[in-house]
């Protein structure tokens, strides 16, 4: 069981925008720590997509997209392609545990 | 450009012990505070440990605490995993990461390609 949850699997058309939550509490996103997101392309690893909630490295296509509300957060991809199909995890703080922790992921599938 | 390779990961008996090392090249290792976090077979992320730019401060998941130590060696850019009394849960892709920051919650990037840890008799 994840601290961070998210939903196990999401699906769109190619062109189309998804979104992917993750929920937190309040000893994490609720707790003000930032949010982070990852791709995670098969047999590869995980790769950053999003920053600080809402920000993107040099790269990473304007496409993704990421905001923070509360104790959740959520990673918005439009204009979905092929490629987009795969892994992604989101990541925080916890200051319960006094740890970084991961959602479970969710997987993408391009219909 | 910035690179982690890690290595050291392999077949071990349930209790045995395995040090995982990662060598870092393309920035200055020194400056930096890294991680090490482990992806069981088919499963999710799981943060495992995590080190500051000295080594001064270190930081462990429940489920690993007592048994693994983290470490560094700043003049070798290399940072290291020590593993003990190993057990079949950890049988994991163990990938070492940069943590950055800015302001708030780290994050992890880059990623080494990471280093296969099983455990099993």
């Amino acid at each position: 069981q994840s601290v961070l949850t998210q939903p196990p699997s999401v699906s769109g058309a190619p062109g189309q925008r998804v979104t992917i939550s993750c929920t937190g509490s309040s000893s994490n996103i609720g707790a003000g720590y930032d949010v982070h997101w990852y791709q995670q392309l098969p047999g590869t690893a995980p790769k950053l997509l999003i920053y600080d909630n809402n920000n993107r490295p040099s790269g990473v296509p304007d496409r993704f997209s990421g905001s923070k509300s509360g104790t959740s957060a959520s990673l918005a991809i439009s204009g979905l392609q092929a490629e987009d199909e795969t892994d992604y995890y989101c990541q925080s703080y916890d200051s319960s545990l006094s740890a970084w922790v991961f959602g479970g992921g969710t997987k993408l599938t391009v219909l | 450009e910035v690179q982690l390779l890690e290595s050291g990961g392999g077949l071990v008996q349930p209790g045995g012990s395995l040090r995982l090392s990662c060598a870092a090249s393309g920035f200055t290792f020194s400056s930096s505070a890294m991680t090490w976090v482990r992806q069981a077979p088919g499963k999710g992320l799981e943060w495992v440990s995590a080190i500051s730019r000295t080594g001064g401060g270190t930081y462990y998941a429940d489920s690993v605490k007592g048994r693994f130590t983290i470490s560094r060696d700043n003049s070798k850019n290399t940072l290291f995993l020590q593993m003990k009394f190993l057990r079949a849960e950890d049988t994991a892709m163990y990938y070492c990461a940069k943590r950055a920051r800015s302001t708030g919650t780290d994050w992890f990037d880059p990623w080494g390609q990471g280093t296969l840890v099983t455990v099993s008799s």
